[in-house]
């Protein structure tokens, strides 16, 4: 089964630093995502990217934060000047975004965990 | 925004035990999803289900989109199946995810 890579599971980061998360979508999916989960919280929406742009972005996706498709495959999330609150489990996700398709859902990778001391 | 509530926040049963779990949302959905997040933090999908029932194993789910409620079963539990089950739905035109608090289920051997 096809699966959403993400890229290092675990960074520990020192306040101040800037962070770059990366993840490999599904080869055929069109939209792509970035969550967030703080421990032992709901898992919440940063961004979504279709066609190279972003399509929505929530009030957390402030200026501190940053989405790019360098190339073909890979999609990052970098995030300037960290702070101790950013410190949460960062999931990527991508969906064909086909509406009644066969296969329409949204598949997550398995997170990268991000701790900021 | 659309309100997605799942209902226990928290299940703790015997091995073998079967369990029911609830999501309700507030508005229709083009897209409904279960989720389960096992011990190390991986979101597992378990099911992609807007309407109608559907198995897997041990494990089924069903959806009643026109009363706004899923409902995720699991028959004859093991330790494995613990961690925490995630609802989470789309609404029209708008292509994100929303996810509810989920679910803590504790399988005790």
């Amino acid at each position: 089964e096809p699966e959403v890579t993400q890229t290092p599971s675990h960074q520990v980061t020192q306040m101040g630093q800037e962070v770059i998360l990366r993840c490999v979508p599904i080869s055929n999916h069109l939209y792509f995502y970035w969550y967030r989960q703080i421990l032992g919280q709901k898992v919440e929406f940063l961004v979504s990217f279709y066609n190279n742009e972003i399509s929505e972005k929530s009030e957390i996706f402030d200026d501190q934060f940053s989405v790019e498709r360098p190339d073909g495959s890979n999609f990052t999330l970098k995030i300037r000047s960290t702070k101790l609150e950013d410190s949460a489990m960062y999931f990527c996700a991508s969906s064909e975004f086909i509406t009644g398709g066969p296969n329409y859902g949204y598949t997550f990778g398995s997170g990268t965990r991000l701790t900021v001391v | 925004g659309i309100q997605v509530e799942q209902s226990p926040p928290d299940l703790i049963l015997q091995e073998g035990a079967n369990s029911t779990l609830r999501c309700n949302f507030s508005d229709s959905v083009n897209n409904l999803q279960w989720f389960h997040q096992n011990p190390w933090g991986q979101l597992i999908n378990l099911f992609y289900i807007p309407s109608g029932t559907k198995q897997n194993g041990r494990l089924s789910a069903t959806t009643v989109a026109t009363e706004r409620y899923s409902l995720l079963y699991i028959s004859s539990s093991q330790t494995t199946d613990s961690g925490v089950y995630f609802c989470a739905v789309t609404v029209d035109g708008d292509d994100k995810i929303i996810f509810g608090k989920g679910t803590r289920l504790h399988i005790l051997p």
